[in-house]
């Protein structure tokens, strides 16, 4: 157990529906990333926050998808108008800023299938 | 740009066999690199880490990597296989450039045969 837990862990939803996910870090990591792992690939950098703010986003992350970070405490993750595509595991790390050796701490993971 | 690339996406060993998963790593500046395990259907691990203190790293559950510059390389090895060992293995990298998000692997998925 990291310490950094996910809600839920599995989520069905129909396509064209709208999903969020939350993020609980551990207090004291003010870094808080998201990561997107689809079937027999490595996870793929979506979003991170310092703090409150979102400091950048990757190109994966299209106009549907929408993360906050209020108070710098818990993140949501929100996916609008769902794809198949939209498909993963979406995992949330977090770490807490110690120059060069920042180590990142992975939640469980929210398992997304859209139908 | 930084990458990894993890040499054979499956690799099966026998229980008390070396085990040796490959990880080469393309970076522009001195990397930060990681091994990470996943067990079906749960987040991943931190096994060990390079942050150039030492060539040679040990992590948990009896696993070490050692970086090798002159080869671009950070293969993780275990002297004895055990059956709780069967899962995946993510190589990653990041750099001290601010952002540290890391970069994975594909993945190498490990069998342990009795």
């Amino acid at each position: 157990d990291t310490g950094v837990s996910q809600d839920p862990r599995h989520k069905i939803t129909k396509r064209g529906q709208n999903v969020t996910f939350r993020c609980d870090p551990i207090s004291e990591h003010n870094r808080l990333y998201w990561y997107r792992q689809t079937l027999g690939q490595g996870p793929e950098f979506l979003t991170y926050f310092q703090n409150e703010a979102q400091l950048e986003k990757s190109r994966l992350l299209s106009d549907r998808f929408s993360a906050e970070r209020p108070k710098g405490s818990f993140s949501t993750l929100e996916i609008q108008r769902t794809e198949q595509g939209d498909s993963a595991m979406y995992l949330c790390a977090n770490s807490a800023l110690q120059g060069p050796q920042e180590t990142q701490y992975f939640g469980p993971g929210t398992r997304l299938l859209v139908l | 740009a930084q990458s990894v690339t993890q040499l054979g996406s499956h690799v099966s060993v026998s229980e008390g066999a070396l085990v040796l998963l490959r990880c080469n790593y393309s970076s522009s500046v001195p990397p930060y690199l990681f091994w990470y395990v996943q067990y079906p259907n749960q987040g991943l691990q931190l096994l060990l880490k390079y942050t150039s203190a030492a060539t040679l790293v040990k992590g948990i559950n009896g696993f070490e990597a050692e970086f090798k510059k002159s080869e671009t390389s950070f293969h993780l090895t275990k002297p004895s296989a055990h059956m709780s060992d069967a899962a995946e293995y993510f190589c990653a990298v990041s750099d001290d450039t601010g952002r540290r998000a890391l970069t994975f692997g594909s993945g190498t998925r490990l069998q342990v045969q009795p």
